[in-house]
């Protein structure tokens, strides 16, 4: 079964919106930290934003938040002022503390940022 | 400066060849990963060292062998390797937790 569930292949977004990437996830681990990765067409991962499963607050980090809500095991991520440079693959990703640190990522989703 | 550095960057090799695929990392992290990202499917997770020791191994044919001699390096050796291995392949970081992982550029590997 899908751990991580990114349910839009792509998206596009007018420069300067903002946008939401959705993704869902799976697990019983009660322990679970989310992650989101960009990666430019150059192939790099670049680490943006992390949840942990235990965090009251939404992580931010600069353009990037992300909406947690845990009940609905969702952990959305949202780019505001949406840049050029913004255009990549975008992943969710999630760690099970209590099962050997395994990581799963999501299918990706693909952003591309209208002039 | 990714802390998570991976030679070569590119690799074409026949399916007879025998070659390695070299990860360092500068970042003082515990743990090493190897994944690989072909094209539409997601990310998969393919070996996971912890100090030294391997801690998973996600149903990888033999023909892929890594090696972690020390907590900064790591090694993929390939041998035999099928058209179907052709992917790009990443090398990633982290500390042990719920510490996110840091990757390296990649290798794209292409088997002729």
């Amino acid at each position: 079964a899908q751990k991580i569930t990114q349910t839009q292949p792509g998206m596009f977004v007018q420069e300067k919106e903002a946008v939401t990437l959705d993704c869902t996830y799976d697990t019983s681990d009660p322990s679970y930290g989310l992650f989101w990765y960009k990666q430019p067409s150059s192939g790099e991962m670049i680490f943006l934003i992390y949840q942990g499963s235990y965090d009251q607050q939404n992580a931010t980090e600069g353009r990037y938040s992300l909406n947690f809500q845990k009940a609905r095991k969702s952990a959305n991520l949202v780019i505001s002022a949406s840049q050029l440079g913004d255009s990549a693959m975008y992943f969710c990703a999630m760690r099970e503390i209590n099962n050997n640190n395994d990581m799963r990522f999501g299918a990706g989703t693909r952003l591309t940022v209208k002039p | 400066e990714t802390g998570v550095t991976q030679t070569p960057r590119h690799l074409v090799m026949g399916m007879t060849n025998k070659k390695s695929l070299k990860c360092e990392q500068h970042l003082g992290h515990n743990a090493m990963y190897w994944y690989k990202q072909s094209a539409k499917k997601p990310l998969e997770l393919m070996f996971v060292y912890s100090l030294e020791e391997r801690v998973e191994n996600n149903s990888v044919p033999s023909r892929f062998s890594p090696e972690c001699p020390n907590s900064s390096h790591l090694f993929l050796h390939l041998h035999t390797l099928q058209p179907e291995d052709s992917a790009l392949y990443l090398c990633a970081s982290s500390q042990d937790g719920d510490q996110p992982q840091h990757f390296g550029d990649g290798t794209r590997l292409s088997i002729l």
